[in-house]
């Protein structure tokens, strides 16, 4: 089955700077990923999404990236802000219609 | 507020205990799901309906779980004989069928089992 890797310790930067969260699948190249952003005490909230066949997908100040290569997508905010301050949760689809969620990188930034 | 709606937001129970969620979805949504969430896990993957019927079970789902979608509306997430591993976060999520399709989550049903 598929298992998503996100880098569980928490992610520390200062306000301006550009957030760089990383999530990597160990089995078979998904045919899309997703980011979800998650406060605490709150479900986890889409933002975006890249298909297989994308190299880069962006929104505003965000920005995902998908390298079948390496099994990997990057997530980056840049001009980060307190307020982007939550858990980033990146999800896959497996067997199904199920989604198979990474256990989350906390970011913090500081002003 | 049209968003993914779950009652009650806490419940504390004693150990052995039986215990029920509600989900209300969004309405126009054929697709519900339900996951589990532990402090600093991700959440996982539970149960599915598609309309009325229970499409996929997690084999994490064990018998003293169970989740009905009578009317392919509102769902409910039944915990029998609760035990202390069952204390989690319990989100349920809704979708409308699509290649692609994302989930909206609701704010989940904190479960402390005593």
């Amino acid at each position: 089955s598929q298992k998503i890797e996100q880098n569980s310790e928490a992610l520390n930067i200062q306000e301006g700077k550009t957030a760089t969260l990383t999530c990597n699948y160990t089995n078979y190249s998904p045919a899309y990923l997703q980011w979800y952003r998650q406060d605490p005490g709150r479900g986890p909230v889409f933002l975006l999404l890249i298909r297989e066949n994308e190299k880069e997908k962006r929104k505003e100040r965000l920005k995902v990236t998908f390298d079948t290569t390496l099994k990997q997508s990057l997530f980056h905010i840049t001009a980060s802000q307190p307020a982007d301050s939550a858990t980033y949760l990146c999800a896959s689809p497996g067997k199904g219609n199920m989604l198979t969620f990474g256990g989350g990188t906390r970011l913090m930034v500081k002003p | 507020d049209t968003g993914v709606s779950q009652d009650p937001r806490h419940k504390i129970t004693k150990r052995g205990q039986n215990v029920t969620f509600r989900c209300d979805p969004i309405s126009e949504h054929n697709r519900l799901y339900w996951y589990r969430q532990t402090l600093g896990q991700g959440p996982e993957f539970l149960t599915y309906f598609q309309n009325e019927a229970q499409l996929e079970k997690s084999r994490l789902l064990s018998d003293r779980f169970s989740a009905e979608r009578p009317k392919g509306s509102f769902s409910t997430l039944e915990i029998q004989r609760t035990e202390q591993g069952d204390s989690a976060m319990y989100l349920c999520a809704s979708s409308y069928q699509g290649l692609n399709e994302k989930l909206f989550f609701g704010s989940g049903t904190q479960l402390s089992v005593l």
